[in-house]
């Protein structure tokens, strides 16, 4: 089955600058890649999502880019704000030949602290 | 609108008691899936359903657990009995399936049911 790794599962960085998180995935024939944001408490939100036709996507202060010869994808937080810190979660997943709604395999989040 | 709705919110039981977890998925979707997350393992996907059939119950710990959608707006998880280890954050997330689309569709979850094992 798909296994993700993700990287760093701490992240610190001062107000105003960048934060990237990195992840990497085994099963080749996944197609997407989302990202989810968990606040303390809260529950896991959609931030971001990537498809496997193409390597980038950019959502104001929030992109993500796909490497899928190296099966790598990464989420990239530019001008970071103190409401960033939560918990970041990478997934992936492929649609299955019989179809259905199949399941993410998500990595094992990053903590990101933003400081003043 | 209403997202995904679960209860109860908070539970807190004793070792060996029946414990029934409730999800109502967002209206119109057909795809529903019940996770687990904890410090230790992270999130864990324990099993999921399409159009109301278990698809993947793989994650499913152990026979103390079992899930069931009887319809399209209700799914439960029952875990009996309960043990302290079992003690987790039990998320419902639904998505829309679309026949023949490519690519997985957005997963929705739910707020959570906090659930404590003493």
């Amino acid at each position: 089955g798909e296994n993700v790794e993700q990287h760093p599962s701490t992240l610190s960085v001062q107000e105003g600058d960048s934060a990237v998180i990195k992840c990497t995935y085994s099963d080749s024939a996944s197609n997407y890649f989302p990202w989810y944001k968990q606040e303390l408490g809260k529950r896991p939100q959609l931030i971001i999502d990537i498809r496997s036709n193409v390597g980038e996507k950019k959502d104001q202060r929030i992109a993500v880019t796909l490497n899928k010869t190296a099966k790598h994808f990464s989420l990239h937080i530019t001008e970071t704000q103190p409401e960033d810190s939560a918990v970041y979660f990478c997934a992936a997943s492929r649609r299955g030949l019989t179809g259905g709604g199949n399941k993410l395999t998500f990595g094992t989040g990053t903590q990101l602290k933003v400081e003043l | 609108d209403a997202g995904v709705i679960q209860s109860p919110r908070h539970e807190v039981t004793e070792m060996g008691q029946e414990v029934t977890l409730r999800c109502k998925p967002i209206s119109g979707h057909n795809s529903l899936f019940w996770y687990r997350q904890t410090m230790m393992r992270g999130l864990e996907l324990l099993i999921y359903f399409n159009n109301n059939v278990p698809i993947d119950d793989s994650g499913m710990p152990e026979d103390r657990f079992s899930a069931k959608m009887p319809n399209a707006s209700f799914s439960t998880l029952k875990i009996q009995p309960s043990e302290p280890r079992d003690s987790a954050v039990y998320f419902c997330a639904s998505s829309l399936r679309i026949r023949d689309r490519a690519y997985q569709e957005t997963q929705y979850f739910g707020p959570g049911t906090r659930l404590l094992v003493l």
